[in-house]
C-alpha cells in the first residue's frame, strides 16, 4: 500500500513564525501536491512537483513556497505564518504524468494565533 | 480554475439515486472522482481518460464528456456508506507544462438516511 506520512496531525503557531510541512511518501511517485481544505471551498492546490527541484504554483500559491530536495519529501513552508493561514493542509502524491489515482496524507490541521 | 460541481448539497434515503455533475472552463484530459468521510482524507474511486478509458470502482459509474468538458458521477441504490463529500479533480492538458497536475472541485456532500 502507499503511504503518503505528514508530519504532524494538528500544529498551532503564533502570528509571524517560519512554519514546515512535511511530506514524505513511500512509493517512488514522481509528482507530489500539497492542497489546503476549507468548509465551502473544497480542495485548493497551493503548489505541485512533478520532479525533484521542479513545482509548479497552483491556484493559490501566495504566502507559500515549497521544497522538493529529495523525490520522496515535499515541504510546504510558510514563510510568515498569518491567522488566515489557519486550515486544514493535506499532501497527496501520485505515479508519474499518465494521470493515475492520487493518495492522500491525514492531513495536518494547523491554527496560527 | 477549479471546475464546478453540482449540486452542493443532496440527501437521500437508502436505496435511492443520485448524479453528481463536474464541469470545467479548461480542455481536460483526465476527470478524477474522491470520496471524503469526516474526519478523514479523501479516497480514490474513479478516473475517466480522454478517449474513454475508465478505471476504478465496481458499483460506482461515471462518465465524461469532453467535447462538453463535463463529468457526471452515478450513485445507484445508495447505501449509507456513500455518505460523505464527493470531489471532482480535472487534469488538464499541459497545464504549466506538465500533465499530472490535478485540480479539485469543490466538493458535493452527499447524506443517505436509513
Amino acid at each position: 500500500d502507499v503511504k503518503v506520512t505528514q508530519s504532524s496531525r494538528y500544529l498551532v503557531k503564533r502570528t509571524g513564525e517560519k512554519v514546515f510541512l512535511e511530506c514524505v511518501q513511500d512509493m517512488d511517485h514522481e509528482n507530489m501536491f500539497w492542497y489546503r481544505q476549507d468548509p465551502g471551498l473544497g480542495l485548493r492546490l497551493i503548489y505541485f512537483s512533478y520532479d525533484v527541484k521542479m513545482k509548479e504554483k497552483g491556484d493559490i500559491p501566495e504566502g507559500y513556497s515549497v521544497s522538493r530536495e529529495k523525490k520522496e519529501r515535499f515541504s510546504l513552508i510558510l514563510e510568515s505564518a498569518s491567522t488566515n493561514q489557519t486550515s486544514m493542509y493535506l499532501c497527496a502524491t501520485s505515479l508519474g504524468q499518465k494521470n493515475t489515482e492520487a493518495f492522500f496524507g491525514q492531513g495536518t490541521r494547523l491554527t496560527v494565533v | 480554475q477549479q471546475p464546478v460541481q453540482s449540486p452542493q448539497a443532496v440527501i437521500l434515503r437508502e436505496g435511492e439515486d443520485a448524479v453528481i455533475n463536474c464541469s470545467s472552463s479548461k480542455a481536460l484530459y483526465s476527470v478524477h472522482w474522491y470520496r471524503q468521510k469526516h474526519g478523514e482524507a479523501p479516497v480514490f474511486l474513479m478516473i475517466l481518460l480522454k478517449g474513454g478509458e475508465q478505471k476504478g470502482h465496481e458499483k460506482i459509474s461515471a462518465s465524461f464528456n469532453e467535447k462538453k468538458q463535463q463529468s457526471s458521477l452515478y450513485l445507484t441504490a445508495s447505501q449509507l456508506s456513500y455518505s460523505g463529500t464527493y470531489f471532482c479533480g480535472t487534469g488538464g492538458v499541459n497545464y504549466g507544462g506538465s500533465q499530472g497536475n490535478l485540480i479539485f472541485g469543490k466538493g458535493t456532500k452527499l447524506s443517505v438516511k436509513p
